[in-house]
């Protein structure tokens, strides 16, 4: 059974720096052709896809986004982590981790974790 | 980036009605296409890939077609459960992108 997790903090003030970890099983980061990786979706507002990471360490991001995001793996671990700098309230929604098989979309997701990006 | 456009953007209908929706893609992206449902406060739960490949589970009611840059989502007999939002995502290019999704509400 694959499950992914997300956690982090709920609350970060503008200009900081957000570390999102996505812990999960059923599958191994191992295998040729299998991403991690992150969207992310505002409230009320349509998804966006942050950025994804390979077995390779090959890495894949928003370039809306790229100056601001770090994707990682920890593979020992089953662990995948974003950082997102400089943080404003439009940041503000639920960040979601996904799986992505070989050749497919975002196949399997986590529940979310909601940030709010406030003073 | 590949712009992915759906329409309508809503749309009300009643239990067994026949739905569709529309996604088309700024430029060909093949049949890399996925379609997701998600309900308030959830996840979005995924739906299809490869434009027209149901994902495991997902009741045969729910169909997908097209190639290229025009997509469609069809519902054959629209059921309660199925009140959401639907979104489509392109997965051919990086950056991914998705479309602006289309809420399917009760009539």
């Amino acid at each position: 059974q694959i499950t992914l997790k997300e956690s982090g903090p709920t609350l970060v003030k503008p200009t900081q720096t957000l570390t999102l970890t996505c812990t999960f099983s059923g599958f191994s980061l191992n295998t040729d052709g299998v991403g991690v990786g992150w969207i992310r979706q505002p409230p009320g507002k349509a998804l966006e896809w942050l950025a994804l990471i390979y077995r390779n360490d090959d890495k894949r991001y928003n370039p809306s986004l790229k100056n601001r995001l770090t994707i990682t793996k920890d593979t020992s671990r089953n662990q995948v982590v974003l950082t997102m700098t400089n943080l404003d309230p439009v940041d503000t929604g639920t960040y979601y981790c996904v799986y992505r098989p070989v050749n497919r979309p975002a196949d399997y997701w986590g529940q979310g974790t909601l940030v709010t990006v406030s003073s | 980036d590949i712009q992915m456009t759906q329409s309508p953007s809503s749309l009300s209908a009643s239990v067994g009605d026949r739905v569709t929706i529309t996604c088309r893609a700024s430029q060909g992206i093949s049949s890399w296409l996925a379609w997701y449902q998600q309900k308030p406060e959830k996840a979005p739960k995924p739906l299809i890939y490869g434009a027209s490949n149901l994902q495991s589970g997902v009741p045969s009611r729910f169909s997908g077609s097209g190639s290229g840059t025009y997509f469609t989502l069809t519902i054959s007999s629209l059921q309660p459960e199925d009140f959401a939002t639907y979104y489509c995502q392109q997965y051919s290019v990086y950056p991914l992108t998705f479309g602006g999704g289309t809420r399917v509400e009760i009539k």
